[in-house]
């Protein structure tokens, strides 16, 4: 069964960059069925979809976050991060990582597997 | 972007009821719709895709139906455990998006 784990630092500075790492342990991120996403939920709202990674590094952006976002892959440490530059108080927000499955050739895709979620609090 | 929106925002219902939550599409999505369930302080959890695809470990009295712009999720007979927030996902085309969320409380 494949799990995820997001790291990293639980308050960031207004302006600042904000970065985390998912590590993956049960499965391997090369696997070719997978894209590795980027997920967040501000307290008390819905979801928003960040970006993703394939194990190639090819990756999509949410378009309302592009011009911020960069998610990478360290394959030898089975690892996927996200950095947010500029942040602002409206980046508060639970970050999830997960993975995204697709299904050939019908192009299902789903997020089937999720880490626990970590706060990131955006404040001087 | 593919806006998905949720109806009702809030439900209350009783252990034992039949239960549907309704998810509509700004543009035809076909059958690319995902059902999640979150609860309070947890990562959501895969219930259904393809739009009626159970997911393995999920119990038959969640089901999934609808294509193009209009979907529904049905729950059969509600047990104590169903009471959290539930989101449909479009998978169509990127970005993907969640609808705002149903959320399940006890009568």
């Amino acid at each position: 069964q494949v799990q995820l784990q997001e790291s990293g630092p639980g308050l960031v500075k207004p302006s600042q960059t904000l970065s985390l790492t998912c590590t993956v342990s049960g499965g391997s991120i090369s696997s070719g069925s997978y894209y590795w996403s980027w997920i967040r939920q501000p307290a008390g709202k819905g979801l928003e979809w960040i970006g993703r990674i394939y194990t190639s590094g090819s990756t999509n952006y949410n378009p309302s976050l592009k011009s911020r976002v960069t998610i990478s892959v360290d394959t030898s440490k089975n690892q996927f991060s996200l950095k947010l530059s500029s942040v602002t108080a409206a980046d508060t927000a639970v970050y999830y990582c997960a993975s995204n499955i697709v299904v050939v050739p019908a192009a299902i895709s789903y997020f089937d597997y999720w880490g626990q979620g970590t706060l990131v609090t955006v404040s001087s | 972007d593919i806006q998905m929106t949720q109806s009702p925002s809030s439900l209350s219902a009783s252990v034992g009821d039949r239960v549907t939550i309704t998810c509509r599409a700004s543009q035809s999505i076909s059958s690319y719709l995902n059902w999640y369930q979150q609860k309070p302080g947890k990562a959501p959890k895969l219930l259904i895709y393809a739009a009626s695809s159970l997911q393995s470990g999920v119990p038959s009295r969640f089901s999934g139906s609808g294509s193009g712009t209009d979907f529904t999720l049905t729950i059969s007979s509600l047990q104590p455990e169903d009471f959290a927030t539930y989101y449909c996902q479009q998978s169509y085309s990127t970005p993907p998006s969640f609808g705002q969320g149903t959320k399940l409380e006890i009568k």
